[in-house]
């Protein structure tokens, strides 16, 4: 498995502002992915990180609204720009590894827009 | 599209009772299928199941996977409040993808 760090772990912010929230894996991984987590509901990708490259977005997120770095195998930002009370919600960075791509996650960020 | 389903959405049950959780999937390429445990913010990896009869167990704990239903059941005996949890089942296919995941099953244990 692996140890997946995540800052800061909450925070209450002011609509209209930004907040990059950092992942940190204890060992290089290919495959890194940011989720969101909206109250009540399931897990949803964000997008796919790619290292050296610009990341993935699944349908409905854009590079302008969550802006992603990758910037080696250990670590990545998410960035939740010009924010609004529709993004409070949980942000979970996940990586992949193992010949299944076992999945796990950091302990998640709870972002609160006021 | 690669679908993966999850039953009940939610369940109530008392203490020191068993449940089983349903999980089936539509996708091409199955490689093998997940079990997470999400109780506040993280989903914690329960089980991963690639073969079909195999029952994988930890503690009150134990899932099967049927390949040929499409689907998985995960089943606790002796529930605590400990496990009142959404439990997520999520579908790995080949290639570079992330997992596809069902919509959960809200657990709540009461005593």
């Amino acid at each position: 498995s692996a140890v997946i760090s995540q800052k800061p772990s909450r925070d209450i912010c002011q609509r209209g502002t930004s907040l990059t929230i950092q992942c940190q894996v204890d060992s290089q991984v290919t495959m890194m992915f940011w989720y969101r987590q909206q109250p009540g509901q399931s897990l949803t990708l964000i997008a796919t990180a790619n290292q050296g490259s610009e990341a993935t977005y699944e349908s409905g997120f854009v590079i302008d609204k969550f802006p992603i770095s990758r910037p080696n195998l250990t670590f990545s930002t998410l960035t939740v720009s010009n924010m609004s009370p529709e993004d409070s919600s949980i942000y979970l960075c996940s990586v992949a590894t193992g010949t299944h791509n076992e999945q796990f996650f950091g302990p998640g960020t709870r972002l609160t827009v006021l | 599209e690669d679908k993966v389903v999850q039953s009940p959405l939610s369940l109530v049950v008392h203490e020191g009772d068993t449940v089983t959780l349903n999980c089936s999937y539509e996708v091409t390429n199955f490689r093998s299928l997940l079990w997470y445990k999400q109780e506040k913010k993280a989903p914690t990896f329960l089980f991963m199941l690639t073969s079909s009869g195999i029952e994988k167990k930890s503690g009150r704990l134990s899932s099967i996977l049927d390949k040929k239903e499409l689907s998985s059941i995960l089943n606790i005996t002796a529930t605590q409040t400990g496990d009142s949890a959404i439990y997520l089942c999520a579908v790995f296919v080949l290639g570079n993808t992330p997992l596809v995941f069902g919509k959960g099953t809200r657990l709540s244990v009461i005593a």
